[in-house]
Order: C-alpha cells, then structure tokens, then sequence
C-alpha cells in the first residue's frame, strides 16, 4: 500500500454532489479509508469499505470500488459549506497495521 | 467518552535538540500508531505500538522513538532535531480485535512541531 493518487483540488457549487477520486496499487485484500481534514485539525473518520465490497453508503456519502482499476470514489450528496475540507483516501493492506495515505484533495464548496 | 488526546498542542524546538510527544488513546482501544504529517501533505506512517512494544515501523529513521506505558498511552521522541522535522505529529488509536470497529483508526488533534 504505498502508492495512493488523488486529484489536489475540487470545487464544487453548494447543493450539488461532490466526487472525489483515489487510485491505489496494493493488493486485492485491502481496506480502503476515506478521511476528512478541517484546518488545524486531525483526521476524521468518515467511512472505510473492504476490497471485496463494490460500493458502500451511509448517509449523504457513497463510496463506489472499482476493484479492476483500483480506483476508489467518494461521492458527498448535497453538499453543504461545512464539507469544505482536505479529504484523504488511505489503504491499509490485510494483515498489515499502518495506513498509507494520498496527498489529500482540498474541497471547496461556493455558495 | 473522550476521543484521542494528545500534547502539547504545539511546540517550538531548535535544531539539535530533543522533544517528547504524548498521546492517549481512546477508551477501550490498546494499539496507537503515530504519523507525521508535513505541510501540504498526506500523513506518513512512523510506527505502531501494541503490548508496549513496537509492532510495526515505517521508514523513519532510528532518531524516532517510541514508547507505549500499561496504560495504552504513549510518547514519540525526536532526537537531534532537524529542520526537516517540522511537522504535525498525529498519534491514532485502534480498538481491542473482535469488535466492530476494530478496522479503524481514529486520530487525535496532532501536535504541531516547528524547528528553528
């Protein structure tokens, strides 16, 4: 799990649906993390889907597995002013303890 | 329930010399990882504590240590600081195997290290 993508910047007009895009290199029995990050803060938590999983939904937010192309969504419905934020993809390989992460795609959302 | 904690908040050392960071973890978790997170960057993995030894490390040199107490918490320390060093420090904790959210990380505020 040492090589996570994402695009650095997404803006999005507030209201609409957000998508967020990750590639990952690592094997086929991976979890894989979605992360927030408000300035001067740590990492929350926002969800996590395992490689044998196609797609998983909770809330405003769905995540979508592309196993064949190791690509990873995370789509935000309605997006609001408050999800202005970095957001990371991270993978963390089965039987392997740390997480690597992405650079991290700061979101910015107009009124 | 408090969540991950962790100290200072933020720090100001200058080259050469040595600091100690500190973190506790979530109530009911024994494992805590630690990442350094340069600006404008995602966080990179140091290691990883579990029955106060170190379970798993990242490429990191040897002036990074670590220690984790009977308590769960733990301390990073940085020997001979460098410029490079600069950084929000970012401990995580995991909770104990066989429950639900055993698969996750949750992370403490950091502690922003600068280094002159």
């Amino acid at each position: 799990g040492e090589d996570v993508e994402q695009s650095l910047f997404l803006s999005v007009r507030e209201g609409d649906s957000s998508v967020i895009n990750c590639t990952y290199t690592d094997s086929s029995s991976t979890y894989l993390y979605w992360y927030k990050q408000e300035p001067g803060a740590g990492l929350q938590l926002l969800t996590y889907i395992f490689s044998n999983m196609d797609m998983k939904q909770d809330q405003r937010l769905t995540v979508l597995l592309n196993k064949k192309d190791k690509h990873l969504s995370l789509r935000i419905a309605d997006t609001q002013t408050g999800d202005s934020a970095i957001y990371f993809c991270a993978e963390r390989d089965l039987g392997d303890y740390k997480l690597s992460f992405g650079a991290g795609t700061t979101v910015t959302v107009r009124a | 329930d408090a969540g991950v904690t962790q100290s200072p908040t933020h720090l100001i050392k200058t080259r050469g010399q040595q600091v100690t960071l500190r973190c506790s973890p979530k109530s009911g978790h024994d494992t805590v990882s630690w990442y350094q997170q340069a600006l404008g960057q995602g966080p990179q993995f140091i290691f990883q504590y579990y029955e106060e030894e170190e379970r798993q490390r990242g490429n990191f040199p040897d002036r990074f240590s670590g220690h984790q107490f009977p308590n769960y918490s733990s301390e990073l320390n940085v020997n001979a600081l460098l410029l490079g060093d600069s950084a929000l420090y970012l401990c995580a904790s995991s909770p104990l195997p066989g429950g639900s959210s055993y698969n996750e990380q949750f992370f403490g505020p950091g502690t922003r290290l600068t280094v002159l």
